[in-house]
């Protein structure tokens, strides 16, 4: 079975710096996705980025990067010019090839300090 | 705002009880999955389901149902609940096709409090 670790519960960080965010996987497919997901304290879980595993190029959705390691199973959340409103949980999530269900980490929560 | 709509916000009732849980997908999105929340497990999967067909089972409890309607809404039911239950169910959709862009839009979710 697929497991998602995230390895920082908590995460603190000076607005308009820049954040890494672990996560690790393990997974005996080749083929699979992977997701960061944002909640904040709404609640909503709101998609901030994804990787396929057959692209050697990291994802980049604006301030938002990726660094993904297949080999290393590691696939880690960069955000750049942290905002006040980048606050929330960040969760990781792996899913295989072929809808499925999502595998959730733990989370990390991520705080902006003014 | 997802597209995907969940009824009701918050639901509060006793040990023993049955609920269900109502999701509506986004447009055109043909598959339905249900998570659940919780501060012991974090986030689960519980089921997907694809065109009204059963697609894929993670960790739902047997007392624990699900089905999904010809119009494509989806019903999450919960019987016999106990405290452990209480929990932030959330339903997502996907077109459901599981290509890469395929990816799952979560609604807004049902707390559950079970006392």
């Amino acid at each position: 079975a697929q497991t998602v670790t995230q390895s920082q519960p908590e995460m603190s960080v000076q607005e308009a710096e820049t954040v890494t965010l672990s996560c690790t996987y393990d997974t005996s497919e080749s083929d699979y996705y992977l997701f960061w997901y944002k909640q904040p304290p709404s609640r909503q879980m709101i998609l901030v980025i994804r990787q396929e595993a057959y692209k050697q190029q990291n994802a980049t959705e604006n301030r938002f990067s990726v660094n993904f390691q297949k080999a290393a199973k590691s696939f880690s959340l960069k955000i750049s010019d942290s905002q006040l409103g980048d606050a929330a949980m960040y969760f990781c999530a792996y899913r295989r090839a072929g809808a499925d269900g999502l595998t959730f980490g733990k989370g990390t929560h991520l705080i902006i300090q003014p | 705002d997802s597209g995907v709509t969940q009824t009701p916000k918050h639901l509060i009732t006793a040990t023993g009880q049955r609920v269900t849980l109502r999701c509506s997908p986004r447009s055109g999105d043909l598959s339905v999955y249900w998570y659940q929340q919780s501060l012991d497990q974090g986030l689960q999967f519980l089921i997907q389901y694809y065109n009204g067909e059963e697609r894929a089972k993670g960790n739902i409890l047997e007392r624990f149902s699900a089905q999904q309607f010809p119009d494509l809404h989806s019903e999450l039911n919960l019987s016999s609940l106990e405290l452990g239950d209480s929990a932030l169910y959330f339903c997502a959709s996907s077109v459901g096709r599981g290509a890469s862009t395929d990816t799952q839009y979560f609604g807004p979710g049902t707390r559950l409090t079970v006392l």
